[in-house]
């Protein structure tokens, strides 16, 4: 099985902290992907990763970074957090060679409040 | 119009019900779709993958419709383990492994 596993399932910041937010996949998978997901917004794309060192943009990339130096480890960052990044925040994996490429396995997901 | 769509609901209905959802695409050049569900604070997990000639897994099924770019998905005799929300997702053509999600539908399943 897929495992997928996130730092922190909770996670309370103030204001102007800078927060990492850690995903690690087992299954040598080339792709990650963080997400963050609101109540009527749906999974909205922050940022994805298809190779070490490699990162892409999403769909919403403002206020935030990522870092992957090693294939099973994708972070995403927040520099300043404000309260309007309070959400669930969630990473994703899926392979670029095997059959079921595409497929995106996530995490349990990190539900973090800024105050 | 959005890259995918879905009827947000809830959908209630009584156990024993089937029920079905549609969810709506814009990129004609998609190839992959697949069916989510999501349980209340819970991370997304794959259900099914949607092949063009449609997959049946016991009480599910799902059917692609490539002329009007559009997926289902048919719960028949419902349980009420299978509230939940259900989210769709579209491959992204524009390179890369990128999946769209819709916003997902809310399923209720009541006595």
């Amino acid at each position: 099985d897929v495992k997928v596993t996130q730092s922190s399932r909770y996670l309370v910041k103030r204001t102007g902290e800078k927060v990492f937010l850690e995903c690690v996949q087992d299954m040598d998978h080339e792709n990650m992907f963080w997400y963050r997901q609101d109540p009527g917004l749906g999974l909205r794309l922050i940022y994805f990763s298809y190779d070490v060192k490699m990162k892409e943009k999403g769909d919403i990339p403002e206020g935030y970074s990522v870092s992957r130096e090693k294939k099973e480890r994708f972070s995403l960052i927040l520099e300043s957090a404000s309260t309007n990044q309070t959400s669930m925040y969630l990473c994703a994996s899926s392979s670029s060679t095997s059959v079921s490429t595409d497929t995106q396995y996530f995490g349990p997901g990190t539900r973090l409040t800024v105050l | 119009r959005k890259e995918v769509e879905q009827d947000p609901g809830p959908f209630n209905v009584p156990e024993g019900a089937t029920v079905a959802f549609n969810c709506t695409y814009s990129n004609s050049a998609s190839q992959s779709f697949f069916w989510y569900r999501q349980d209340c604070r819970k991370e997304p997990k794959l259900l099914m993958s949607v092949y063009s000639s449609g997959n049946e897994d016991g009480r599910f099924t799902a059917q692609l419709n490539r002329a009007s770019q559009y997926i289902s998905l048919l719960i028949r005799d419902s349980k009420l383990s299978d509230s939940a929300t259900y989210l769709c997702a579209v491959n992204w053509k524009g390179g890369y492994n990128k999946l769209i999600f819709g916003a997902g539908t809310r399923l209720a399943v009541h006595p």
